[in-house]
């Protein structure tokens, strides 16, 4: 019952480098998200996509590519890091179903810039 | 646009006491909300939520909540908080047709002395 898996958990990048944070969720949730946490704000919408193929920009998009080829899979990719990219990166999947809706999330990767 | 404010950020309370964490949303129709709890390196745990019915609204842990649509709040109450429940709360809101794309408060820390 492993509900929402990302990987890594931590990660320390230098400035300019790529990288991709691993998502994957076994519940056969239609729809994926990306947050960002950072101090003082809360979580913020990164991407989202609401089915394999389909994805779209949420409220913090710059900087982050996203892809969808599969139900269980929704990877985030960092072309070319930047400090203001340190944060705590969180992936929620969910079945929207009206009132039976409900976010799961994974337990984070921690991203340094340097 | 949509948006939570969650005005405290940091609560303490000793064990034993009641508890009430404020959240009050900003949005034109009847909101989806939600509180969700995230304890130290862990990712986010749904505590409830409110999408229409009962205002009082039961969750985990002994948790509940009042959506009060007069003064758009939906402050979360414990009557008797217990060690374990420090953490951190953060208060959710989605729109009808969008339950997914959750916006969040700021969040609130809470810290409860023996």
């Amino acid at each position: 019952n492993a509900g929402v898996t990302q990987t890594p958990k931590f990660q320390v990048l230098k400035t300019g480098q790529s990288m991709t944070l691993q998502c994957a969720q076994d519940m056969n949730h239609e729809y994926m998200s990306w947050y960002r946490q950072d101090p003082g704000m809360g979580l913020r919408l990164i991407h989202y996509s609401v089915g394999a193929g389909i994805t779209d920009q949420g409220e913090v998009p710059n900087g982050y590519n996203v892809s969808r080829s599969t139900t269980e899979d929704f990877p985030l990719r960092l072309l070319s890091a930047a400090p203001s990219q340190t944060s705590v990166y969180f992936c929620a999947s969910s079945y929207s179903k009206g009132s039976s809706t409900e976010a799961f999330f994974g337990q984070g990767t921690r991203l340094t810039v340097v | 646009a949509q948006s939570v404010t969650q005005p405290d950020i940091h609560i303490t309370v000793s064990e034993g006491a009641s508890l009430e964490l404020r959240c009050n949303y900003s949005y034109g129709a009847t909101p989806y909300l939600f509180w969700y709890v995230q304890s130290p390196g862990q990712g986010l745990q749904l505590l409830l939520k409110y999408f229409s019915g009962d205002t009082l609204v039961q969750g985990i842990k002994g948790f509940e909540a009042e959506f009060k649509r007069s003064q758009s709040s939906f402050n979360l109450r414990k009557p008797s908080v217990h060690w374990s429940d420090a953490a951190e709360y953060f208060c959710a809101v989605a729109t009808w047709g969008d339950t997914d794309k959750l916006i969040f408060g700021t969040g609130t820390r809470l810290q409860v002395f023996p």
